[in-house]
């Protein structure tokens, strides 16, 4: 497809369980970034993966997240023992490259449910 | 760390009235970015200023970037219900990562 694509569009989990969300960036982004929306809330960095580079986790807000993305593809993110605050919608968004100019191009997101 | 506030955070207007939300900074801003996010969707790119004082027009929508670098606004004349949405601004910080503002939500009675 054209755009960014996320999977799944909507996760309903059990607390403590570990979940994983999934990236489809547009083909031939180089940059990702995964954001994270709570209710009625802004946005909220997280990481950005850009090329091959090490990814800056800077916003990752704890360890029990984690992300990965393989060249410059897929990417997934994976929040383990999950907490009810961890309820949220993620968003990814892909760019042509890194850094300023570049206009990001956000997927439907994964809306999150943590019972 | 660098933050970006918008004011107001919610703004019901009649149809056909006009529209401003604000973005300040308290350090200067770099590249401002709007993005729309319509009710259960993602937010989507409207436009980017770069250019102290620079002003950018889209049909309906006026985009300005503060002389100091500090403020942008963004301005809706004659209000139409499908500009319904949350309206963000972000910032490329020295960091090379967009700082989004809160948003303003914006609500538009027919």
């Amino acid at each position: 497809g054209a755009g960014v694509s996320q999977s799944p569009s909507n996760k309903v989990t059990e607390k403590g369980k570990d979940v994983e969300l999934r990236c489809d960036p547009i083909s031939g982004h180089t940059a990702l970034y995964w954001y994270r929306q709570r209710l009625g809330q802004g946005l909220e960095f997280l990481i950005y993966f850009q090329g091959n580079s090490a990814p800056d986790k800077s916003g990752l807000p704890s360890d029990r997240f984690s992300a990965e993305r393989t060249g410059e593809s897929v990417s997934t993110l994976t929040i383990q023992r999950t907490q009810q605050e961890d309820s949220a919608v993620y968003l990814c968004a892909s760019s042509l490259q890194r850094g300023r100019g570049q206009p990001q191009h956000f997927g439907d997101g994964t809306r999150l449910s943590i019972l | 760390g660098q933050q970006v506030m918008q004011i107001p955070q919610y703004q019901h207007v009649q149809e056909g009235e006009d529209f401003t939300t604000y973005c300040n900074s308290s350090t200067t801003l770099s590249n401002i970015q709007w993005y729309k996010q319509r009710p259960g969707g993602h937010p989507v790119f409207l436009i980017q200023l770069v250019k102290s004082g620079e002003v950018k027009k889209q049909k309906r929508l006026t985009f300005q970037f503060g002389e100091a670098k500090k403020n942008s606004s963004l301005h809706i004349t004659a209000t139409q219900t499908t500009d319904v949405g949350t309206y963000f601004c972000a910032d490329f910080n020295a960091g090379n990562m967009l700082t989004f503002g809160g948003g303003t939500r914006l609500m538009v009675k027919p």
